[in-house]
């Protein structure tokens, strides 16, 4: 059972315009999620992050959006730039004692020039 | 530069041979966790370590799988009597307790033939 989705595979912007990266969870106990961003042969890098009491966080183009009541959350970058070209994760985790975090299966977004 | 590594960076070896790979986590970081990535997927946690202590265990390490902290420090992961379907990329990262987000090495790929 996959509690992290991303439905979207992959996904093409031109540069410059908002790139939308889509996430969905089933377990209503997660409290922190976060957002890594991956390039072929090096490990996820943390992107940005939103805790569970906040709805939207912010880091220059980076906004994250949490909508609890439909178990979503969303990556915008704006404006997007061809080195965003990457893999990225939506994670989640529960505030337990070691922090597990479960990831989604990943979004492949292709910034065009 | 103290960021997570981990060696080798690839790994290929023949059905039934053992292989150890290796984490240097960020210093001051004292939780550890392993993760596998195969292809199309985001990493699934395999094990976590607060100092030396191993706390949890995904029932996706069998029995063939064994990690180790012997002091707090470094970690190494073996797998025994390799098979084909351990081929994957396997992450390494580490945390401060209290801090969400994990810092991810470079990753291990393994290649079973």
């Amino acid at each position: 059972d996959q509690q992290v989705k991303q439905n979207s595979p992959s996904l093409s912007v031109q540069e410059g315009r908002i790139s939308i990266l889509n996430c969905d969870y089933t377990n209503s106990m997660f409290d922190y999620f976060l957002w890594y961003k991956k390039y072929p042969a090096e490990g996820p890098t943390f992107l940005i992050s939103i805790s569970s009491i906040k709805d939207k966080n912010e880091d220059g183009r980076f906004t994250v959006f949490l909508n609890k009541s439909a178990k979503h959350l969303s990556l915008h970058i704006v404006p997007s730039q061809p080195g965003d070209s990457a893999v990225y994760f939506c994670a989640a985790s529960v505030k337990t004692s070691y922090d597990k975090v479960i990831f989604g299966p990943g979004t492949s977004l292709s910034v065009i020039p | 530069d103290t960021g997570v590594s981990q060696d080798p960076r690839h790994k290929i070896t023949k059905r039934g041979q053992n292989v150890t790979f290796r984490c240097d986590p960020i210093s001051e970081h004292n939780r550890l966790y392993w993760y596998r990535q195969t292809l199309g997927q985001g990493p699934e946690f395999l094990t976590y370590f607060q100092n030396e202590a191993q706390l949890e265990k995904s029932r996706l390490l069998s029995d063939r799988f064994s990690a180790e902290r012997p002091k707090g420090s470094f970690s190494t992961l073996e797998i025994q009597r390799t098979e084909q379907g351990d081929s994957a990329m396997y992450l390494c990262a580490s945390t401060r307790q209290g801090r969400e987000t994990q810092y991810f090495g470079p990753g291990t790929r393994l290649l079973v033939l």
